[in-house]
C-alpha cells in the first residue's frame, strides 16, 4: 500500500495563477483532510471531507476550494494564488472521524507563490 | 473544541527521559487525548492516545491524571532521532475535525 500520496511535491506559482493539488489514498478511508503548515504556526485545517461527494470548511478555508468526486481522491484548488498562500500543504486521511481513528499523512507539497 | 497548551520548545540530551506536559482545562467527558509526532520535512504521525490513567506502547507512555485537565507524554531514553515537533490534541466524539495547534519543538542534544 502506498498510503497517502500527494502530487506535486514542489510548485512555484506567480500571483494570480491557479493550480490543483491532488491527494490520493489507497486505504479505503472515509475521511480526508487538507492542512497548511507555516513556520511557527503548527498545522491548520483548510477543508475536510467525511465521505465521497462531501466537503466542509476548516479553520482557514478562504482562498481555497476542494472536491471529493471519488472516495480515494481529495483535490485542493487555488483559483488565484496569493503570496500569503506560500506554505507546505499536507493531506491526511482516516477511516472515520473522532477518537480511535488516527490520521495518516502524506509527504506534503511545498508551494511558493511569487 | 477543547484548547490545549503545551511548551513551545524543549531541549534534552541523549539517553534522558523527556516529559512533555499538555494542559486541556476544558476537556469534555467523551474527549480523548492524542499525541502526534512530526519529523522535519515529513507529515505528522500518530504516536499514542489515551482517555485516563496510563497508556504505554513501544514509542511512548501517556499519563493522564484523574481530573483529565492535563496529560504528560513521556519518551524514555531519547536519541537524536527523537528530535521532532510533538502535538497534543484533544479529539472529541462530537465533531469531525481536530485542531493541531503549534506543538512542542523537542531538540535532542548529543
Amino acid at each position: 500500500n502506498a498510503g497517502v500520496t500527494q502530487t506535486p511535491k514542489f510548485r512555484v506559482l506567480k500571483t494570480g495563477q491557479s493550480m490543483t493539488l491532488l491527494c490520493a489514498q489507497d486505504m479505503n478511508h472515509e475521511y480526508m483532510y487538507w492542512y497548511r503548515q507555516d513556520p511557527g504556526m503548527g498545522l491548520r485545517l483548510i477543508h475536510y471531507s467525511v465521505g465521497e461527494g462531501t466537503t466542509a470548511k476548516g479553520e482557514v478555508p478562504d482562498g481555497y476550494n476542494v472536491s471529493r468526486l471519488k472516495k480515494q481522491n481529495f483535490l485542493l484548488g487555488l483559483e488565484s494564488a496569493a503570496p500569503s498562500q506560500t506554505s507546505v500543504y499536507f493531506c491526511a486521511s482516516s477511516y472515520r472521524g473522532g477518537p480511535l481513528n488516527e490520521q495518516f499523512f502524506g509527504p506534503g507539497t511545498r508551494l511558493t507563490v511569487l | 473544541l477543547a484548547k490545549t497548551t503545551q511548551p513551545i520548545s524543549m531541549d534534552s540530551y541523549e539517553g534522558q527521559e523527556v516529559n512533555i506536559t499538555c494542559s486541556h482545562n476544558n476537556i469534555a467527558t467523551n474527549d480523548y487525548i492524542t499525541w502526534y509526532q512530526q519529523f522535519p520535512s515529513q507529515g505528522p504521525r500518530f504516536i499514542i492516545q489515551g482517555y485516563k490513567t496510563k497508556v504505554t506502547n513501544e514509542v511512548a507512555s501517556l499519563f493522564i491524571p484523574a481530573d483529565r485537565k492535563s496529560s504528560t507524554l513521556s519518551l524514555p531514553r531519547v536519541s537524536l532521532s527523537d528530535t521532532a515537533v510533538y502535538y497534543c490534541l484533544v479529539v472529541p466524539n462530537r465533531d469531525d475535525k481536530i485542531i493541531f495547534g503549534k506543538g512542542t519543538r523537542l531538540h535532542i542534544l548529543p
